[in-house]
């Protein structure tokens, strides 16, 4: 079983739609990244959280250290958000981060 | 340089040849780590680098894969004798703290085809 899990692996949604994304983790963790990835390029860091709720203009990032898990929010989405959105966790011990496996999304004019 | 680069963007090799791929980190950051991603999948951890000193290397997945950083500024990672199986993007990427505690910066990766 994989230490993080996404869901849905692939999402569809019409331009102007609200669309979440859940991040599920089974080892603790002091951190947690959110990731987006455009096909043929490299990864953005979107968020970084260790508790609580993060927003930054459509998107919304929040954490529940306790239930273990983060969900990523996309308010009014847009064609431009189209991108693989990436979970990734710090975990305690070291240095290194986990990923899942990634959620591709298309957002559709 | 404004961003994480690496070179080259694209290298197909054969079977059996060396190659090595080059990152370039922020300057001034001190942790670099290497990722490999699979088709479809979510990367990887390959290595990790605080300066110079590569404090972990549990991700490479054999003797064939060698990462050195040796002035703590541009890393290399050579993979020898390459196989199928070792086809995919590598990511490099840097912070500017000694440990994941900041904001991540990756490069665009190198995509490696083994033929």
């Amino acid at each position: 079983k994989n230490e993080v899990e996404q869901s849905p692996q692939n999402l569809t949604a019409q331009e102007g739609e609200f669309i979440t994304i859940n991040c599920s983790y089974s080892v603790g963790i002091s951190a947690l990244h959110w990731l987006q990835q455009h096909p043929g390029g490299g990864i953005v860091s979107l968020f970084m959280l260790s508790s609580g709720k993060k927003k930054h203009g459509r998107l919304i990032a929040t954490i529940n250290i306790q239930e273990k898990h983060s969900s990523l929010h996309i308010t009014a989405s847009h064609p431009r958000d189209s991108a693989v959105y990436i979970c990734a966790v710090r975990t305690a011990a070291g240095n290194k981060l986990t990923f899942g496996g990634g959620t591709r999304v298309l957002v559709k004019p | 340089g404004a961003g994480v680069s690496q070179s080259p963007r694209y290298k197909v090799a054969k079977r059996g040849q060396d190659v090595a791929l080059r990152c370039d980190p922020i300057s001034g950051h001190v942790s670099l780590f290497w990722y490999q991603q699979a088709l479809g999948q979510g990367p990887e951890f390959l290595t990790y680098f605080q300066n110079e000193a590569q404090l972990d290397k549990s991700g490479l997945p054999s003797d064939r894969f060698f990462a050195e950083r040796p002035e703590g500024s541009v890393s290399t990672l050579k993979i020898q004798r390459t196989q199928q199986e070792d086809s995919a993007v590598y990511l490099c990427a840097s912070s500017l703290g000694l440990s994941l505690l900041g904001e991540l910066f990756f490069g665009e990766g190198s995509r490696l085809t083994v033929l």
